[in-house]
């Protein structure tokens, strides 16, 4: 049973360019979290979706972020126009159902480079 | 106010010494879950533990236990005989009320250091 993926791993973009990071959830999973960790810092979350619903953005920069999960294939995380700041890693985590979960899997997490 | 605050950014530990990591939480949620995380220099974040609010005893996941006390909302980590493996850093995150959705909050982590 494998667990959440991640890809790529490393991702490398110069500024202004677009960043797609991929998620797929452990298998039976139908909600997916996204979080963003800087250098030195712990996670912080960014936006929480169900298959083809986004159900809390809250945490997710207002402008060149976005974020889906069709119902076939992964979950992406789009950055458009990347800048410098963007530099960090991210990571996904999906769970079976909506509420109260006891143990939460991460992905590998993608790090991402912006020259 | 921070929600979770970890305020040892940095501990060193004997090998096969036991050590305490600390962790402060604040809500006002009265159903709620803590998380410990480990997250070695290779950078992927490995689930260690659970403790849920209701939970009358302290979570235990081999060499991993969680000194959980309630009233001074303290969630702190041990690791019994520490081994070189365990230098990482380590994350304390909580889950809040179960109709907020499962998203965590972590705190700024602490880095652990084992001596050998």
């Amino acid at each position: 049973n494998a667990g959440v993926m991640q890809n790529p791993r490393h991702l490398v973009r110069r500024r202004g360019q677009e960043a797609r990071l991929r998620c797929s959830p452990m298998k039976g999973h139908s909600h997916v979290y996204w979080y963003r960790q800087l250098p030195e810092e712990g996670l912080k979350f960014m936006v929480y979706l169900q298959k083809e619903n986004i159900i809390d953005e809250s945490g997710m920069p207002k402008e060149r972020f976005s974020a889906e999960f069709p119902k076939e294939g992964p979950s992406i995380l789009r950055i458009q126009q990347v800048v410098r700041g963007d530099s960090a890693a991210y990571f996904c985590a999906s769970s079976p159902r909506a509420l109260g979960i006891t143990e939460a899997f991460f992905g590998q997490g993608t790090r991402l480079t912006v020259v | 106010a921070q929600k979770i605050t970890q305020t040892q950014p940095g501990m060193f530990v004997q090998e096969k010494e036991a050590v305490t990591l600390d962790c402060t939480y604040d809500t006002s949620d009265q159903s709620y879950g803590l998380f410990w995380y480990k997250q070695p220099s290779s950078g992927e974040m490995i689930f260690l533990i659970y403790q849920g609010s209701y939970d009358e005893q302290n979570a235990t996941e081999g060499r991993y236990s969680l000194n959980f006390q309630k009233a001074r909302k303290s969630a702190n980590l041990v690791i019994s005989a520490s081994q070189l493996g365990d230098s990482a850093m380590y994350f304390c995150a909580m889950r809040e009320s179960p109709n907020a959705g499962n998203m965590l909050t972590f705190g700024g982590g602490t880095r652990l250091m084992v001596k050998p």
